[in-house]
């Protein structure tokens, strides 16, 4: 059974980046068969994947079209986790962020995250 | 603008047997399984149905979905109370090299 644990702040500035972290328990960050993706939902976008991170030999990275020049997905292999980065965020970005597993059948608890002034 | 098409509600009362629809393209549902998921308020989605009709353990067999071409349905059979909620399809898409999502519908039980 594969747990998630979401971290980081609710409120993040306009301009500013958004970050945040998902702990993972019960899987590796590492595995070969896994893969690890952020979502966010929206009232005005609904639910909108924004990207994943795996590892096939080597760390692959995708994301989305919409926010592929703001986003970066990192795993971090010494804490078995991985983190969502979104530079430049504007009001349109606030939403509850997921992390979920790779055929999204694990969610983290989500963290609604607000960008205001 | 989603990228499934889903009916924004769909109603019934209990006992009843109701279908939800996703519609979507030749490079989502055409050719990928589709994951049905339940979103009560408050909470993340919870996996209902996925790869071709199966069930995580501890979702009941009253919940079932098809697929015909680019289009899928999720069937919930002897509706409860309970089932109030929003439910949402799921897909990879080969074209866009991401998942995308219906725009959710809400079961209201009468």
């Amino acid at each position: 059974q594969v747990q998630l644990q979401q971290s980081g702040p609710g409120l993040v500035k306009p301009s500013q980046t958004l970050s945040l972290t998902c702990a993972i328990s019960g899987d590796s960050v590492s595995s070969n068969s896994a893969a690890w993706n952020w979502i966010r939902q929206s009232p005005s976008r609904g639910l909108e994947w924004l990207g994943r991170t795996y590892y096939r030999s080597k760390w692959y990275r995708g994301y989305a079209v919409s926010v592929k020049s703001r986003i970066t997905i990192n795993p971090d292999t010494s804490k078995n986790q991985f983190s969502l980065q979104l530079n430049s965020v504007t009001p349109e970005d606030t939403a509850v962020y997921y992390c979920t597993t790779k055929e999204n059948d694990y969610w983290g608890q989500g963290t609604l995250v607000t960008v205001s002034s | 603008q989603s990228v499934l098409t889903q009916p924004p509600s769909v109603s019934g009362t209990p006992g009843q047997r109701v279908t939800i629809s996703c519609s979507g393209s030749s490079s989502n549902i055409g050719s990928n399984t589709v994951n049905w998921y339940q979103q009560l308020p408050g909470t993340a989605p919870k996996l209902l149905i996925y790869k071709n009709n199966q069930r995580p353990s501890g979702v009941p067999d009253r919940f079932s979905d098809s697929r015909s071409g680019t289009s899928a349905s999720l069937a919930i059979s002897g509706l409860q109370s309970e089932d109030e909620a929003d439910y949402y399809c799921a897909a990879w898409d080969g074209s866009l090299n991401g998942w995308v999502f219906g725009g959710g519908t809400k079961l209201t039980v009468l």
